[in-house]
């Protein structure tokens, strides 16, 4: 069985570019959560969708949202990048989110490397 | 949220026992340990996880102390690609998201 994908897997932007991050989840999980990982840090959530619907957000600015489609996949967009966005954004699904309780366990993509210049 | 409190780095001997430990002094009843790994520039690798009972599986064992304050993941016999970062982490009750720290590096030597 296919694993979560993440497209694409790395990505070179300049500063006050917008940019688009796609993540497809476990065939049947219909949750999706997006994580940023800086350099040398443990990842940080920034969003989580269930059912196409924002369950929980992050401690990010406005310029992060994100989406989830009626097949369950999902983007992440980041407009008027930073250079500290440079970072390696994950995704993660699960099969149904907060409805599923505290013992669901989340699976990780492989990552989109994210270097603003 | 319960925090938790892990060695910043280990070493250990390609094919021995790593003994990985982990402080969640201020878990709650409901709140579940878990353990992911991340491999160089690899996403996070789900390990195992568990609520107070001890729990094995066919990566690794979970020992969870019975005040729940504690736990330590052993691998049983560590090989050179399991040197990687290590999390531990409690599952908010506040919420869905995992809260991840540093984790622990962990070294496997030949």
């Amino acid at each position: 069985d296919a694993g979560v994908t993440q497209s694409p897997t790395h990505l070179i932007k300049t500063r006050g570019q917008q940019v688009t991050l796609r993540c497809s989840p476990i065939s049947g999980h219909k949750s999706v959560s997006w994580y940023q990982q800086v350099l040398g840090q443990g990842p940080q959530f920034i969003f989580q969708y269930y059912e196409k619907e924002e369950r929980g957000r992050g401690n990010f600015p406005d310029r992060f949202s994100a989406r989830q489609f009626p097949n369950y996949s999902s983007e992440l967009n980041v407009n008027a990048l930073l250079l500290g966005d440079s970072a390696l954004y994950l995704c993660a699904s699960s099969l149904m989110g907060l409805a599923g309780g505290f013992q669901e366990t989340q699976y990780f993509g492989p990552g989109t490397r994210l270097l603003v210049l | 949220d319960a925090k938790t409190t892990q060695p910043t780095s280990m070493d250990c001997a390609e094919g021995r026992a790593a003994n990985l430990p982990c402080n969640h002094s201020t878990i709650s009843g409901n709140e579940y340990v878990y353990w992911y790994r991340q491999i160089h520039s690899q996403g996070p690798q789900y390990i195992i996880h568990g609520l107070k009972n001890n729990e094995t599986n066919e990566m690794a064992s979970l020992i969870i102390t019975e005040d729940r304050k504690s736990s330590t993941l052993i691998l049983p016999h560590a090989t050179l690609r399991d040197t990687a970062v290590y999390y531990c982490i409690v599952r908010p009750s506040s919420g869905q998201n995992f809260v991840f720290g540093p984790g622990t590096r962990l070294s496997v030597l030949p």
